[in-house]
Formats: C-alpha cells, sequence, structure tokens
C-alpha cells in the first residue's frame, strides 16, 4: 500500500536552532501537507501544498512541495519551546475530493531544549 | 467553541465488553472520519463518511460499527473489545472539496485490560 517515510524520526535541538525534517514516498502525491500534534491533542493542520515546485510559509514555518512530487519539506527557522510536538506529513491523490484517503507519515517528533 | 468534539477522553474497560466514543463536528464539514494512533503514533484512516454514507472502510475488524446518525455526528461502537485495540482513536472532519485539510478532535485512550 502506499507509503510515506519521515527523517528523522525525532530531533533535540536547542531553542533558537533552525529545523528541517523531509518526507518521501515512492508514489507521487497530488497534496502534500504537514500536521503538527500536540502531547494529549488531535493533529492541527499547519501548511497544505498543492503543486509542484510550491513552496509555502506560515510564519516561522516554511514548506516545500517537492518537484518529483514524491516529497516534501518542511523547515522551522528559531525554534521555541512550543514547537514541540510531533509533525506528520501527509498526502492525498486526489486533489478535487476528500473521498480520497490522506495517507500520514509516521512523524517526526521534535524537542526543544530552553 | 469545540470544532470536533469528542468523548470520553479517556476510556479504560475489560476485555470482552462492547464500548462507544461519540463524536460531533459543528464545521459544518460533510464528511466525517474515525483515525486510529497505536502506541508508535501510527495514524490510520479507519472509517470516512460523506452525508451519513459510508465512503472508505479500510481492513477493520467488523467488532467495530460506525454509526451516522446525522452528518455532524459520526460514533464509534466497538464490540467485544481486545487487549490489541488498546489506542488513541481519532475523530475527524473536512468539506467534501478539503483537498486533505482535516479536523482532528483531540482523541479518545482507549485502554483495554
Amino acid at each position: 500500500g502506499q507509503q510515506l517515510n519521515q527523517s528523522p524520526q525525532s530531533m533535540f535541538i536547542q531553542e533558537g536552532e533552525d529545523v528541517s525534517m523531509n518526507c518521501t514516498s515512492s508514489s507521487i502525491f497530488n497534496t502534500w501537507l504537514w500536521y503538527k500534534q500536540d502531547p494529549g491533542e488531535g493533529p492541527v493542520l499547519l501548511i497544505a501544498l498543492y503543486k509542484a515546485g510550491e513552496l509555502t510559509s506560515n510564519g516561522r514555518l516554511t514548506a516545500q512541495f517537492g518537484i518529483t512530487r514524491k516529497d516534501s519539506f518542511l523547515n522551522i527557522s528559531a525554534s521555541i519551546p512550543s514547537d514541540v510536538g510531533i509533525y506528520f506529513c501527509a498526502g492525498s491523490k486526489n486533489a478535487k475530493t476528500s473521498y480520497d484517503k490522506v495517507i500520514f507519515g509516521p512523524g517526526t517528533s521534535l524537542s526543544v531544549i530552553p | 467553541d469545540t470544532a470536533v468534539s469528542q468523548t470520553p477522553k479517556y476510556l479504560v474497560t475489560q476485555m470482552g465488553n462492547d464500548k462507544s466514543i461519540k463524536c460531533e463536528q459543528n464545521l459544518g464539514h460533510d464528511t466525517m472520519y474515525w483515525y486510529k494512533q497505536d502506541s508508535k503514533k501510527f495514524l490510520k484512516i479507519m472509517f470516512s463518511y460523506n452525508n451519513k454514507e459510508l465512503i472508505i472502510n479500510e481492513t477493520v475488524p467488523n467488532r467495530f460499527s460506525p454509526k451516522s446518525p446525522d452528518k455532524a455526528h459520526l460514533n464509534l461502537h466497538i464490540n467485544s473489545l481486545e487487549l490489541g485495540d488498546s489506542a488513541v482513536y481519532f475523530c475527524a472532519s473536512s468539506q467534501v472539496n478539503a483537498q486533505g485539510q482535516v479536523s482532528f478532535g483531540s482523541g479518545t485512550r482507549l485502554t483495554v485490560v
């Protein structure tokens, strides 16, 4: 079945450092999304990408839709303690309907040391 | 106001029992989902309903039966609970053309003992 891989699996960084994580797939997706899950909560959408090569920012977060449509990257600049959580990439094959399954990656766990 | 709310937040029960988790969304979305998150944090879709109609049914044991009385509610009933059912269950919803943008509830942590 469809699978997404995320790296790194976990990260421990100092407050103020920049963070990079990526997501890859063996198949093409038409939509890439990044979600963040805080402890004890459900995932929350951070950024959605719909076009190959697209680069989108949301505050200190920047994500890119890979040109091959098989990968995506998320960068966080100047990390702060509240960035702690699990970051999930997600992909969808069909951009026009939510009937299509959204496949989630295994997540990258981020810890920020004050 | 909570957009997607599910109850209970925690559920501890014995093997063999039957339990239900309720979910309601006030976002006006047409599509609702149940996801299961295991101990390794993998998120996997279980069911998807659109306007009370089952759209996606992954390989889930038939002990799990979703019920959608209206498009704002999607409840999950689980019969004959097993130890392996222990997980966090998330209800979620989206617009029909949301293109992957899903709103999640805060989860129900089910522990089967």
